[in-house]
C-alpha cells in the first residue's frame, strides 16, 4: 500500500473490555514496531517483529498486552482487561531493511485509545 | 538512566529565519540519531538520520549536526516557512540487535508569517 495503515483510528473502551488494534505495514517491509505515545510525550517502544518473529517484546507494560504478526505482514496489538492508564495513542511503524544504521521508520497515524 | 532532552519550551520564530532545535542525551552511546516531524493527529515522519561517525548531514533546507563529545545534536531549518510548524522529535539508537529507539519529548515549532 501507499503507507502504513492503522485501524480503528479511534477506540473508546470501557474499563475491563478487551481491544484489538490492527496495523497494515507497507508491503514488503520486514520490520514492524509498535509504540505507545502518551499526550505530550515521545513514543515508547512496545515490541518488534522481524517478519513473523517477535524478536523483542520487552516494552509491553504487562501480560495484558499481546502482539502478533502471524504471516509476516498484518499485525494486531491486543490489550486485555483495559485500564485507564492504557489510554494513549498506539503507533505502528514499519521499515524495509534490517540494518539499524540505515533504517528509517514509516509510521501510521495511530489508534487513539480512550479507556473510560 | 538513559535520558534525552529537547528544547523544553515551544519555539516561535519569524518566517524566513533559521530555526535551531537541540537534542541532548545522557547515559547513552548511540550509534545513530534520527529526527522526525510530527503533526497533530499524525504519526512521526522521518526527516534525517546521522551516524556517530558523521558530523553533519544536510537535506534541502534541513541540517543536522551530531557531537558525541558534547552528547548533543542540533537540527536546523533554514529559510523557515509556516508549513514547517510542527513538533520535532529526536530518537537515538544503537547498532546491536536492540531495535528500541529512545525518543525525546519533542519540541513544538511555530513559524509565524
Amino acid at each position: 500500500g501507499a503507507g502504513v495503515s492503522q485501524s480503528p483510528r479511534y477506540k473508546v473502551a470501557k474499563r475491563g473490555q478487551d481491544v484489538a488494534l490492527r496495523c497494515d505495514p507497507i508491503s514488503g517491509h520486514v520490520s514492524l514496531f509498535w509504540y505507545q505515545q502518551a499526550l505530550g510525550q515521545g513514543p515508547e517502544f512496545l515490541t518488534y517483529f522481524q517478519n513473523e518473529a517477535q524478536l523483542d517484546k520487552s516494552g509491553l507494560p504487562s501480560d495484558r498486552f499481546f502482539a502478533e504478526r502471524p504471516e509476516g505482514s498484518v499485525s494486531t496489538l491486543k490489550i486485555q482487561r483495559t485500564q485507564q492508564e492504557d489510554s494513549a495513542v498506539y503507533l505502528c511503524a514499519s521499515s524495509l531493511v534490517y540494518r539499524p544504521l540505515s533504517e528509517k521508520l514509516f509510521f501510521g497515524s495511530g489508534t487513539q485509545l480512550s479507556v473510560l | 538512566s538513559q535520558k534525552i532532552e529537547q528544547n523544553s519550551e515551544a519555539l516561535n520564530i519569524q518566517e524566513g529565519k533559521t530555526a535551531t532545535l537541540t537534542c541532548n542525551y545522557t547515559n547513552y552511546s548511540p550509534a545513530y540519531l534520527q529526527w522526525y516531524r510530527q503533526d497533530p493527529g499524525r504519526g512521526p515522519v522521518f526527516l534525517l538520520l546521522i551516524r556517530e561517525n558523521e558530523k553533519e548531514k544536510r537535506k534541502e533546507r534541513l541540517k543536522v549536526t551530531f557531537d558525541t563529545t558534547l552528547k548533543q545534536s542540533l537540527f536546523h531549518i533554514t529559510a523557515s516557512q509556516p508549513a514547517d510548524s510542527a513538533t520535532y522529535l529526536c530518537a537515538l539508537g544503537n547498532a546491536g540487535n536492540n531495535r528500541k529507539l529512545i525518543w525525546g519529548l519533542g519540541t513544538s515549532l511555530a513559524v509565524n508569517p
